[in-house]
């Protein structure tokens, strides 16, 4: 079973617009959200958090939102820029322990 | 400041043979992961340590697969005998050991089992 699931794999959008990648999970007992960002050759890195405590925390241009009672986070992205086409993770933790990774949404900006 | 080192980033063996990969974790970082990325599976965690000691290796495959951490700068991942499903790019990460700290990867090794 899947805990963490990205049900889109590919999203495009126009530059300039926003990019909103979503992610869904099962297990209540998820205290802390990650979203990493993955290009080509190359390792996921960090991107942005959000606690559970929490329903959004916002970095720049990216914004993360979490709704606890639908078990829903999204990412959102605004404006969005070509050099932000790269695959991104959602990821879900708890108890300082694992993290459980989403299969990953392509995100192709278009210029 | 260096991030996660990983060896060899590329490694093409034939079946059979022994694979060891390696990974240097970020000095300080207490938390260390082993992760397998296939487009069938997704990123999946195979093995973590805190403070050298394998916490949880339920992701660990088979028999097959083995992973040390002799001390806190240096972990193996070792594949014995190989065989062509093993094929994958196989991630290590490292972390504070404290609550919630994302973890950090190095650029991962890309594995080919003819």
């Amino acid at each position: 079973d899947q805990q963490v699931k990205q049900n889109s794999p590919s999203l495009s959008v126009q530059e300039g617009r926003i990019s909103i990648l979503n992610c869904d999970y099962t297990n209540s007992m998820f205290d802390y959200f990650l979203w990493y960002k993955k290009y080509p050759a190359e390792g996921p890195t960090f991107l942005i958090s959000i606690s559970s405590i929490k329903d959004k925390n916002e970095d720049g241009r990216f914004t993360v939102f979490l709704n606890k009672s639908a078990k829903h986070l999204s990412l959102h992205i605004v404006p969005s820029q070509p050099g932000d086409s790269a695959v991104y993770f959602c990821a879900a933790k708890y108890n300082a322990g694992k993290s459980t990774f989403g299969d990953g949404t392509t995100l192709t900006v278009k210029p | 400041d260096a991030g996660v080192i990983q060896s060899p980033r590329h490694e093409v063996t034939e079946m059979g043979q022994e694979v060891t990969l390696r990974c240097k974790p970020i000095s300080g970082h207490n938390s260390l992961f082993w992760y397998r990325q296939t487009m069938m599976r997704g990123l999946e965690l195979l093995i973590y340590f805190n403070n050298n000691v394998p916490i949880d290796d339920s992701g660990m495959p088979e028999d097959r697969f083995s992973a040390k951490m002799p001390n806190a700068s240096f972990s193996t991942l070792k594949i014995q005998p190989s065989e062509p499903r093993d094929s994958a790019v196989y991630f290590c990460a490292s972390s504070p050991q404290a609550l919630n700290q994302p973890q950090h990867f190095g650029d991962g090794t890309r594995l080919s089992i003819l």
